[in-house]
């Protein structure tokens, strides 16, 4: 079945340590997204990425990072800098190119918590 | 102000009733209209999506848009107990955005359908 993967499902930081998120995809997107998910807050877009190699800030970038080495994987790690990581973080992707309504598919998302 | 206002709830009604969710915006390129359903703990799926003003109807389901009033609502007939999940609405201007077809996400709100 097509669907995006996302690893862990749960994972716990002490404060000053890098953690990385993984996603990976078998629908053949372009595009892929990472979004955090804060109560209250709706989905704010971190990062995304239409084409290997390539990827933009969201809106909230500070403190992440990513990398887009092939089409299938999206990993995010959240580093040091980012003050409140705590939240469930969202990894989705897009068939890219339509000028129609984009849709997403999302992962079954990663809920970080730091200690 | 939010592009996107959206009732948080929670909204809690008697099994098949008629369900009302709402949301407000106020940039009026917004073009796509989304509805997302959201189980506990997963990640969001769509619902159903529509183009410009209008309704649109799926099963139980109708999405209307009303972009003179810059509303959108989503109503769920015969309420089930399996619809209780949070709906997020979600939006976008058309055509490929410099934004990479970047989504607006509302609040969500949370709906519960009780026995």
């Amino acid at each position: 079945d097509g669907g995006i993967t996302q690893s862990p499902k749960y994972l716990f930081r002490k404060e000053g340590q890098n953690v990385t998120l993984s996603c990976e995809q078998n629908l053949n997107h372009d595009a892929m997204y990472w979004y955090r998910q804060d109560p209250g807050q709706g989905l704010r877009l971190i990062y995304y990425s239409q084409i290997v190699n390539d990827f933009q800030k969201g809106d909230i970038a500070e403190g992440y990072s990513v990398s887009r080495e092939k089409k299938e994987s999206f990993p995010l790690t959240v580093t040091s800098a980012q003050k409140n990581p705590t939240a469930f973080y969202l990894c989705a992707s897009s068939i890219l190119g339509s000028s129609g309504a984009n849709v997403l598919t999302f992962g079954a998302g990663s809920r970080l918590t730091v200690l | 102000q939010k592009e996107v206002e959206q009732d948080p709830g929670p909204l809690s009604v008697p099994e098949g009733a008629i369900v009302s969710l709402n949301c407000t915006y106020s940039n009026s390129a917004f073009q796509y209209f989304m509805w997302y359903r959201q189980y506990s703990r997963k990640g969001p799926e769509l619902l159903m999506y529509t183009y410009s003003s209008g309704n649109k109807e799926d099963g139980r389901f109708t999405a209307q848009v009303d972009k003179s009033s810059k509303y959108i609502s989503l109503f769920i007939r015969d309420s089930q107990p399996s619809d209780s999940a949070t709906y997020l609405c979600a939006m976008k201007g058309g055509g490929l955005t410099g934004g990479g077809n970047k989504l607006t996400f509302g609040t969500g709100t949370q709906l519960k359908v009780e026995l």
